[in-house]
């Protein structure tokens, strides 16, 4: 069965760097979508994206990130000057229609650790 | 906004026990509904899911039926395994609220050998 996949599965940064998580979404998925959940905490949505743009974001989302296309095939998350807060488990997601009622894949995660 | 809300855990059972983990929903419009699963150090499973009312989502032996009169989409098994130990999370996805996916907060169960 296709996979998300998601690289690297352990991501360890000083404070105030940038970083880059990087997603292979399902090949033939339109929508793309990244969560975050810091430890013990709930899934929390991120950035939905579809045919090049950002289609919406969460408030956590704010001028520190970004999200990014760039070939057929990658989907990647930019965090310009992490923050000791940004520690999290990273989760990838995909999906074939925006419709509700199809479920999003989700990838294995990258865990940031922020130092 | 729409939210879930699930039971708090830990859950802990011995082999063989039923479960329940209680899931209840708000959304401004009419969703699907998603049990998900995380094994430790793994990431999310879709588990199953129901997109209408009174349907009812099954996996693995898990059960889910869609109750929109009470707002609820509890998780159910009969016979619970070691094996079974994660974390669960009640989700949603609603055109209202764009799409993405809406989680609970998670119910982390422990089953005893």
């Amino acid at each position: 069965e296709p996979e998300v996949t998601q690289t690297p599965s352990h991501q360890v940064t000083q404070m105030g760097q940038e970083v880059i998580l990087r997603c292979v979404p399902i090949s033939n998925h339109l929508y793309f979508y990244w969560y975050r959940q810091i430890l013990g905490q709930k899934v929390e949505f991120l950035v939905s994206f579809y045919n090049n743009e950002i289609s919406e974001k969460s408030e956590i989302f704010d001028d520190q990130f970004s999200v990014e296309r760039p070939d057929g095939s990658n989907f990647t998350l930019k965090i310009r000057s992490t923050k000791l807060e940004d520690s999290a488990m990273y989760f990838c997601a995909s999906s074939e229609t925006s419709r509700g009622n199809q479920p999003q894949h989700f990838g294995d995660g990258t865990r940031l650790s922020i130092l | 906004g729409d939210s879930v809300t699930q039971m708090e855990g830990p859950v802990t059972l011995s082999e063989e026990a039923f479960l329940t983990i209680n899931c209840t929903y708000t959304a401004t419009g009419y969703p699907s509904l998603f049990w998900y699963v995380q094994y430790p150090g793994e990431g999310l499973q879709l588990l199953l899911k129901a997109t209408k009312a009174d349907d009812k989502g099954s996996n693995k032996g898990f059960e889910a039926t869609y109750r929109k009169e009470t707002t609820s989409f509890h998780l159910e098994k009969g016979s619970v395994q070691v094996s079974d130990s994660a974390v669960y999370f009640c989700a949603l996805s609603d055109r209202g609220g764009g799409f993405k996916t809406i989680f609970g907060a998670g119910t982390r169960l422990f089953v005893k050998a």
